[in-house]
């Protein structure tokens, strides 16, 4: 595997489920971020990880719960979501030299649907 | 707060044509960066440019280049000779910290 990995890739979940989304970068990155990303809306920046530590929330619901364990996973736990929740997941790492120069390496997404 | 503004939702070019696609920031931030990304069908972003807000000159990747203009905060995307795989969605972006913003994106559509 290289690059960044998100599974699953699709899924389908009621309001009452819990699931995750996992992500998984092959690069050496010290830092991970969580986006999301709905219709007709820009990308919206949900987490931060670097070096394990969390350093932003940008005002996301509990009932998305984020978990870095290591520098190389990241997980998006999800309970009680609600259908504007649907959206594509996108998880992306990247090497932080300096502020300015972070460029993000991104996993496929995962397409979460919410009933 | 920083803020970028794509204007232009959906753009055509001829295959072989240049297009310039726009993207205004607004930032408060002294130090900066400034990215496109593209997003094919596929739904992976890619990166494509990166410039600096300190940089001299505009960057350049292949038929990418950046034109950086720092006074009018603007950081035009232009595509030399486009290609059909270069239909896709593409986004500007702003880093400053480890925060990275992104614009609401330009689909563009490469005709042939």
């Amino acid at each position: 595997e290289t690059g960044v990995t998100q599974t699953p890739r699709h899924l389908v979940m009621g309001m009452t489920n819990k699931k995750s989304l996992k992500c998984e970068q092959h690069l050496g990155h010290n830092a991970m971020y969580w986006y999301k990303q709905s219709a007709k809306k820009p990308l919206e920046l949900m987490f931060v990880y670097n070096f394990k530590e969390q350093t932003e929330n940008n005002s996301v619901p509990s009932r998305f719960s984020p978990e870095c364990p290591n520098s190389s996973h990241l997980f998006l736990h999800l309970h009680t979501l609600q259908p504007e929740d649907s959206a594509l997941y996108l998880c992306a790492s990247s090497q932080v030299h300096g502020s300015e120069t972070n460029v993000l390496t991104f996993g496929a997404g995962s397409r979460l649907t919410v009933l | 707060a920083q803020k970028i503004t794509q204007t232009q939702p959906g753009m055509f070019v001829q295959e072989k044509e240049a297009v310039t696609l726009d993207c205004t920031y607004d930032t408060s931030d002294p130090s900066y960066g400034l990215f496109w990304y593209k997003q094919p069908s596929s739904g992976e972003m890619i990166f494509l440019i990166y410039q600096g807000s300190y940089d001299q000159q505009n960057a350049t990747e292949g038929r990418y280049s950046l034109n950086f203009q720092k006074a009018r905060k603007s950081a035009n995307l232009v595509i030399s000779a486009s290609q059909l795989g270069d239909s896709a969605m593409y986004f500007c972006a702003h880093t400053g910290g480890f925060k990275t913003i992104f614009g609401a994106g330009t689909r563009l559509f490469v005709k042939a």
